[in-house]
């Protein structure tokens, strides 16, 4: 079965400073890999997704995720963080060949970033 | 926004109440989500509606009842619930395409319903 981790339950980092959400995986076969962000009272909104080819994906609002295949891990980085970028980041994994379905979600990770 | 849109967005019933969410999509997608989300877990994949086959997850009660009336339209049927049931309920929508092997697609989703059972 795939699983998602996502180590830490809080991040807390200073305004400007580089920023850095863990996510580690477990799946059958390559991965198709994703990171959503909630903001309070809102649903999740799509950041970015690796699927193949270069390993450093960019995604929206200048967040970026490396994608390490032997680790097994696709964290999200971004390097100077915001007040605004202060939210619940989920990461999301399924296999390659495989349909919707089959989507999971790790447990999130409250960013917060202080001025 | 993400295309996908939710009402009502709060919702307070009793155990006895019966009442739907409404989930419409406007991006053209073939695919609908229910997922139930609650604090501190990852999010619960309740129901899909993929290529016009449902999808159902076993471990849903009776009283979740969802209704895919068309590609663009996705309802979850509440009756008899119990407050642990209390939740963000999350609907999304993607577009699947059947080339090769890959059959998955980025899910957008809806800004949610809280419910609260008393």
């Amino acid at each position: 079965a795939q699983s998602v981790a996502q180590p830490e339950d809080q991040v807390n980092v200073a305004e400007g400073n580089p920023l850095t959400v863990k996510c580690t995986y477990s799946v059958s076969g390559n991965p198709y890999l994703f990171w959503y962000v909630q903001y309070p009272n809102r649903g999740l909104q799509f950041l970015l997704k690796y699927i193949t080819g270069d390993n450093l994906v960019k995604g929206s609002y200048g967040f970026e995720a490396e994608f390490n295949k032997s680790q097994t891990s696709f964290h999200l980085k971004k390097p100077s963080a915001l007040v605004s970028d202060s939210a619940l980041y989920f990461c999301a994994v399924s296999p390659l060949s495989g349909s919707a379905r089959q989507l999971t979600f790790g447990s999130g990770t409250q960013l917060t970033v202080l001025p | 926004e993400t295309g996908v849109t939710q009402t009502p967005r709060h919702l307070v019933m009793g155990m006895t109440n019966k009442k739907s969410l409404k989930c419409e999509q406007h991006l053209g997608h073939n695919a609908m989500y229910w997922y139930k989300q609650s604090a501190k877990k990852p999010l619960e994949l309740m129901f899909v509606y993929s290529l016009e086959e449902r999808v159902e997850n076993n471990s849903v009660p009776s009283r979740f009842s969802p209704e895919c009336p068309n590609s663009s339209h996705l309802f979850l049927h509440l009756h008899t619930l119990q407050p642990e049931d209390s939740a963000l309920y999350l609907c999304a929508s993607s577009q699947e395409w059947r080339t090769g092997t890959a059959l998955q697609e980025t899910q957008y989703f809806g800004p949610g319903t809280r419910l609260l059972v008393l």
